[in-house]
């Protein structure tokens, strides 16, 4: 089964403080998403890569997309109790009629005010 | 553009009954997929249908069934409910096109007694 490992799996920090999370495989991917899920809610798409080495910004996150297209990282600047949730990474391959997304387990990060 | 939408927002079941749980693609998107997930972890794939017809399946027994209509709206049905059936389902719908990203309802709070 090809899957998306994502570390750490939980994390618990102080509002203020950095924080990176990993998303890696030994497959290639042709785009990799990350996507925010809070309690009781569905994930929200927070952003998609696609070219090896993209490194995309959405406030105080960055997202990179490594050189090989087969790991992503997501860095946290100066974290807030509003970025408390499940962070979840999910890698397209878009082989030929292939829709689906192989998915990561999540990383639960807790912000403490 | 109207989101994605799942009905009910909660059930509760005992065991041996079955259920039916509905979903609303966005518009515009002609693939579902069905996730099951449990607390503080990522989603399983349950399966996808796209234009109407099943398009992968997961690690998931027989008594989880689906159905897509032609207005691309979804349905899944689970007989013979078990207690560990009990979790969050999420349906999400994407147009199939460049990176596969996917867009979330809020999910199926289904418990299972």
């Amino acid at each position: 089964t090809q899957l998306l490992e994502q570390s750490p799996q939980f994390l618990s920090i102080q509002e203020g403080e950095n924080l990176t999370v990993y998303c890696n495989s030994s497959s290639v991917f042709s785009s990799l998403q990350w996507y925010r899920q809070e309690p009781g809610e569905g994930p929200v798409l927070l952003v998609t890569v696609v070219t090896g080495g993209e490194v995309k910004k959405l406030k105080r996150l960055t997202f990179q997309f490594g050189d090989a297209r087969k790991d992503s990282s997501l860095h946290i600047t100066a974290a807030q109790p509003g970025d408390t949730g499940l962070y979840l990474c999910a890698g397209s391959k878009n082989a030929g009629n292939n829709r689906k997304l192989i998915w990561g387990l999540g990383t639960s990060l807790a912000v403490n005010p | 553009e109207t989101g994605v939408t799942q009905s009910p927002t909660h059930l509760i079941k005992t065991r041996g009954q079955q259920v039916t749980l509905r979903c609303s693609s966005q518009s515009g998107h002609n693939t579902v997929s069905w996730y099951q997930q449990a607390l503080g972890q990522g989603p399983q794939f349950i399966f996808q249908y796209y234009r109407e017809e099943e398009n992968g399946r997961g690690n998931f027994p027989p008594r989880f069934s689906g159905l897509q209509f032609p207005n691309y709206s979804s349905e899944l049905n689970v007989n013979a409910l078990e207690l560990d059936d009990s979790a969050l389902y999420l349906c999400a719908s994407s147009s199939g096109q460049l990176y596969n990203e996917q867009f979330f309802g809020p999910g199926t709070r289904l418990t299972v007694l």
